[in-house]
């Protein structure tokens, strides 16, 4: 069936490192991707999204390639600061068959000064 | 204002009782979302809704119910609550008009059944 999986955290990192957090997914259709960023003790917000093979997403320096080939989505920033830390969720939404949105488990990111 | 509001934002109750968490939004959007979120293990819809007269359930909808009462309003309810609906709840809204899905979420209700 259709899934996403991102890597386990947490990640920790220090302030101006680079970051990587991995994201595969399964889908029977052609599904938009997005990551979402939630802060602690707050929801879920649209990070950046793509919705076609080759779009890359980009937003607060955080990028993300849709690449069909190989059925990922990962997520990159040049250099985090610590107020990235946060926990960062990929996801896919399809609308072939009926309405369907698949979180990954969400990845945990502290960046330390 | 924030566009997604949830009452209340936490909650502690007992096993059996009846409760309900409320959403609205201020978004214009047709389509309303309820979602929970455990350690681990992302974030589960529980149910659905396109419009005022679409109710649909989701991946674990058993021991919840909905109500959509207007565009704006949609309602979770836990009929007799038991210790493993313990979680952080989360509304969401979406516009499909875009074609991708965006979803806007509120700032979550934290739930403790003892």
């Amino acid at each position: 069936g259709d899934s996403v999986t991102q890597m386990e955290g947490p990640v920790t990192l220090s302030e101006e490192a680079f970051l990587t957090i991995n994201c595969t997914y399964t889908a029977t259709g052609y599904p938009s991707l997005f990551w979402y960023v939630q802060y602690p003790g707050e929801g879920l917000q649209l990070l950046l999204k793509a919705t076609k093979a080759d779009d890359k997403g980009s937003n607060k320096g955080f990028e993300a390639t849709y690449r069909k080939e190989t059925t990922s989505f990962h997520l990159e920033k040049g250099s985090v600061q610590v107020s990235d830390s946060a926990v960062y969720f990929c996801a896919l939404s399809l609308n072939t068959g009926g309405f369907k949105t698949i979180f990954g488990a969400g990845t945990r990111l502290f960046v330390k000064a | 204002d924030a566009d997604v509001t949830q009452t209340p934002r936490n909650r502690i109750t007992k096993t059996g009782k009846r409760i309900m968490l409320e959403c609205s939004q201020t978004k214009g959007h047709d389509r309303m979302y309820w979602y929970r979120q455990d350690p681990g293990l992302g974030l589960r819809l529980i149910y659905y809704s396109f419009d005022v007269k679409d109710i649909n359930k989701g991946e674990i909808s058993d021991g919840y119910s909905v109500s959509r009462q207007a565009q704006a309003k949609f309602s979770l309810s836990l009929e007799s609550a038991i210790p493993n609906q313990t979680a952080l709840y989360f509304c969401a809204t979406s516009d499909a008009r875009g074609g991708s899905e965006t979803q806007y979420f509120g700032p979550g209700t934290r739930l403790l059944v003892l």
